[in-house]
């Protein structure tokens, strides 16, 4: 799997947007972007996940620079809720976790 | 529906001492995963099984770990001779086996192994 890299951990307002980068300059050609989040005490939840084109669903967006050596989750409207770490995952078939990014939503 | 379940949520040991873990993926899922999880680090993938056959076991940290799911359903993960080492939290992941979509794995609680 590529190598990831994530902010170790980021803050954003109830409500805002949340654009969450990630950088895999490494990424091979049949390796996809994933990502995962995890709430505390809990295991991990798939979000959304893409190869080359931009990605959209009920969760997030997901966009990917057209070089794909980096990526950015966007949560459009932050909630308390959505205060977990984030894992950025570049990968053909097993998960990579690496540290990801602590996302803490305030007030 | 049910998702995946692990039991114990909970496992105090003590160093030398032989652990199984359980894993109940949920129904009709046939890949299933076992990873670890240290305090402050992301899950460490340990084994994943499609069916009742280890596809891939590059994750086991050595021999003392060794996984089964003889009927393609629950899974058990074995430590013998456990360390001070093996402490953390060990999670269960199962996904089905759709043919040209994404199958995202879906993830237990955990079990959290203290070995003291």
């Amino acid at each position: 799997d590529a190598k990831t890299t994530q902010p170790t951990s980021m803050d954003c307002a109830e409500g805002r947007a949340a654009n969450l980068p990630c950088n895999h300059s490494t990424i091979s050609g049949n390796e996809y972007v994933y990502w995962y989040r995890q709430i505390h005490s809990q295991g991990p939840q798939y979000i959304i996940h893409g190869l080359k084109n931009n990605e959209t669903n009920e969760m997030a967006s997901l966009i990917i620079t057209e070089d794909r050596k980096s990526s950015t989750l966007i949560l459009p409207h932050a909630t308390l809720r959505d205060t977990a770490v984030y894992y950025c995952i570049a990968s053909y078939s097993t998960l990579t976790f690496g540290k990801g990014t602590m996302l803490l939503v305030s007030p | 529906g049910a998702g995946v379940s692990q039991t114990p949520s909970n496992k105090v040991t003590e160093k030398g001492k032989y652990v199984e873990l359980r894993c109940d993926p949920i129904s009709g899922h046939t890949a299933l995963y076992w990873y670890r999880q240290s305090l402050g680090q992301g899950p460490e993938f340990l084994i994943y099984f499609q069916g009742t056959g280890a596809a891939d076991d590059s994750g086991l940290p050595n021999d003392r770990f060794f996984a089964v799911r003889p009927e393609g359903s629950v899974s058990t993960l074995k430590i013998q001779r456990t360390e001070r080492g093996d402490s953390a939290v060990y999670l269960c992941a199962s996904s089905s086996n759709r043919v040209g979509s994404y199958n995202e794995q879906f993830f237990g609680p955990g079990t959290r192994l203290t070995v003291l």
